[in-house]
């Protein structure tokens, strides 16, 4: 299994400032991705973390807004950018095991955008 | 395209009594399914998951699903509801091999005393 664990867990920012949310993994994990669960909603997948080149981002979502990084197999950033009220959501990563079976998920980041 | 559709944003049982969430899924191969619950202010624990062979899963905390092809359900059961599984129950799917997964709307379990 692997433990991930993200930073911050939460935070207050004001609008128009970004935030990095950073995810490491305590093994390596072939596949790492972000999700927004926006108040009382489900999971929405923000795209797919590629190590060593750009992320692949869902229909929805785009690159200046949501840049991520995958440095190495056990770590990955998503930054939020230009943040507005709207953007109020938790962030979570997750990663996948080498069998692709299982989704290992971080405990989130609670974002309030004042 | 995958897509999962969750029966009942809102379940409510009494303690003691059957829990059943429904859970129906849309994939053009065969699918990895997946129950997930999310108590209030943490993240998502895996519940139980069916990939291949059997399609009756048993999961933690007595909890088990029934992989239905013909039916294209994941239903999610548990015979006596407790008040400790009140919370966000969330049924998913992905087709490449567990690599990217669709979530489901969620359910909400209420267990009354």
């Amino acid at each position: 299994s692997a433990v991930i664990s993200q930073k911050p867990s939460r935070d207050i920012c004001q609008r128009g400032t970004s935030l990095t949310i950073q995810c490491q993994v305590d093994s390596q994990v072939t596949m790492m991705f972000w999700y927004r669960q926006q108040p009382g909603q489900s999971l929405t997948l923000i795209a797919t973390a590629n190590q060593g080149s750009e992320a692949t981002y869902e229909s929805g979502f785009v690159i200046d807004k949501f840049p991520i990084s995958r440095p190495n197999l056990t770590f990955s950033t998503l930054t939020v950018s230009n943040l507005s009220p709207e953007d109020s959501s938790i962030y979570l990563c997750s990663g996948g095991d080498q069998t692709g079976e299982t989704q290992y998920f971080g405990p989130g980041t609670r974002l309030l955008v004042l | 395209a995958q897509s999962v559709t969750q029966l009942g944003s809102h379940v409510s049982v009494s303690e003691g009594a059957l829990v059943l969430l429904r859970c129906n899924y849309s994939s053009s191969v065969p699918p990895y399914l997946f129950w997930y619950v999310q108590y209030p202010n943490q993240g998502l624990q895996l519940l139980l998951k069916y990939t291949t062979g059997a399609t009756l899963v048993k999961g933690i905390n007595g909890f088990e699903a029934e992989f239905k092809k013909s039916e294209t359900s994941f239903h999610l059961t548990k015979p006596s509801a407790h008040m400790s599984d009140a919370a966000e129950y969330f049924c998913a799917v992905s087709e490449d091999g567990g690599f990217k997964t669709i979530f489901g709307a969620g359910t909400r379990l209420f267990v009354k005393a």
